[in-house]
């Protein structure tokens, strides 16, 4: 079974101090992770997939198999970062079909 | 470009009462996937269709079905509502073929059971 782990439900951080955002996955597979971000009044969208290993608004996420974890992290936050963010994994369910899991969310408040 | 489209936005039946929802892709989508976000549980996957079959199935009682038509539009049907389907439903759409993981969504309809 797939499952993704976030474990705060809220994170408020000032302006300017580092940003980390955590993400456990559960997957016996080879799995493949996702980061989506909703903005207030915004649709859910997609932030970052690790296959890319790239940085999007200042953010990067990498993943680590031992600890079968995908942190997202920016170094400065900022506060248009503030919204709901969502790691989600993409994997095979028993089935055989191809599922994307996303975790509960964590919501960011970046504070002036 | 339109992006996913839903309707009703806001839907109110009773208990024992049949809800249907709709979604129509972005152009040149062939899936549709429908996820229930209910209040304190995240996401949860429903189903998925492409080219018209259902793909893949999430662990949802079976008063829980959709369909998807010929120009790829989708419908969600939950019969015998009960009050714990409240929720927002979310419809997102991708491409075919090799899943890229990035699926675009809609605005969501709020289904409310009373």
């Amino acid at each position: 079974a797939q499952r993704v782990t976030q474990p705060e439900k809220l994170l408020s951080v000032f302006k300017g101090a580092p940003v980390e955002l955590k993400c456990n996955y559960s997957y016996s597979g080879s799995p493949e992770l996702f980061w989506y971000v909703q903005y207030s009044r915004q649709r859910l969208q997609l932030l970052l997939r690790h296959i890319s290993r790239e940085s999007i608004k200042g953010f990067t996420a990498d993943l680590n198999k031992g600890e079968t974890s995908f942190h997202l992290k920016k170094p400065f936050a900022q506060e248009e970062d503030s919204a709901m963010y969502y790691c989600a994994l993409g994997g095979y369910s028993g089935a055989g079909s191809y599922q994307l899991t996303f975790g509960k969310g964590t919501k960011l408040s970046v504070i002036p | 470009e339109a992006g996913v489209t839903q309707s009703p936005t806001h839907l109110i039946k009773t208990r024992g009462q049949q809800a249907t929802l709709r979604c129509s892709p972005i152009s040149g989508h062939t899936s549709v996937y429908w996820y229930q976000q209910a209040l304190g549980l995240g996401l949860q996957f429903l189903l998925w269709y492409d080219e018209g079959e259902e793909r893949n199935r999430g662990n949802f009682p079976p008063r829980f079905s959709g369909r998807q038509f010929p120009n790829y539009s989708s419908e969600l049907n939950v019969n015998a509502l009960e009050l714990e389907d409240s929720a927002l439903y979310l419809c997102a759409s991708s491409l075919g073929g090799r899943f890229t993981g990035e699926l675009f969504f809609g605005e969501g309809s709020r289904l409310t059971v009373l």
